[in-house]
């Protein structure tokens, strides 16, 4: 069962780009990494999806380096209401097996 | 569409009651789950269910039952609650896994206080 990193909480202004790191130094062969995002009082939403390489949506870009051992979500030009918390998740097919972290608390200010 | 619907919303206990907590989804989606989120920490699974009929353990399935009988309904009991179990508890479904993670797609919760 792969186990997450990432930091508690990060502070960006209007309009900056901002990289989450998450760090899963155990992660398997078939494991996804997965990211999510939650507002208070909702339950999270999905973001984003990737194996390797870089992975890019409508609303987020996921970088994941050759060594799969770290990956980074990046968030371009936020606004206030990107203000959440974001969850890396990392596992493979398996129900039971995907962990919810404690996230990353990201406050966006003017 | 209103995908994952939860009820009810919020609701309090005394310890040693009963109740159900109901989670509806109107995607067609074969995988549900129940979670409970506390102060400060991330979501904790407490059951699943790969299809009807079907039931199986999460992390932390101690004190709570559940059943699915119905493809779009998964319901949490507790049947003695206790202080432990204040919490907000988020019920998920999703497409099954295949290689990759489907999209788990979550209701908006349920704060349950047990006095």
């Amino acid at each position: 069962l792969a186990k997450t990193t990432q930091p508690i909480s990060m502070d960006s202004y209007e309009g900056q780009e901002v990289n989450i790191t998450c760090s899963h130094n155990n992660i398997a062969t078939n494991d996804y990494i997965t990211w999510y995002q939650q507002f208070p009082s909702q339950g999270p939403r999905f973001i984003i999806q990737g194996y390797k390489t870089k992975v890019t949506n409508e609303v987020a870009s996921l970088f994941i380096p050759a060594d799969r051992k770290s990956s980074t979500l990046s968030l371009p030009r936020v606004s206030l209401s990107d203000t959440a918390v974001y969850y890396c998740l990392v596992g493979s097919g398996t129900a039971s097996k995907l962990t919810f972290g404690t996230g990353t608390r990201l406050q966006v200010t003017l | 569409n209103a995908g994952v619907t939860q009820t009810p919303k919020f609701r309090v206990l005394k310890t040693g009651q009963s109740m159900t907590l109901l989670c509806a989804q109107d995607m067609n989606h074969e995988y549900m789950y129940w979670y409970r989120q506390d102060p400060g920490m991330g979501l904790r699974l407490i059951h699943y269910s790969v299809g009807e009929g079907t039931t199986a353990k999460g992390e932390v399935p101690d004190g709570y039952n559940v059943s699915r009988l119905k493809k779009q309904n998964f319901l949490l009991g507790l049947e003695s609650a206790a202080p432990s179990q204040t919490s907000v508890y988020f019920c998920a479904s999703s497409y099954p896994p295949r290689r990759d993670n489907q999209p788990q797609h979550f209701g908006d919760g349920t704060r349950l206080s047990i006095l």
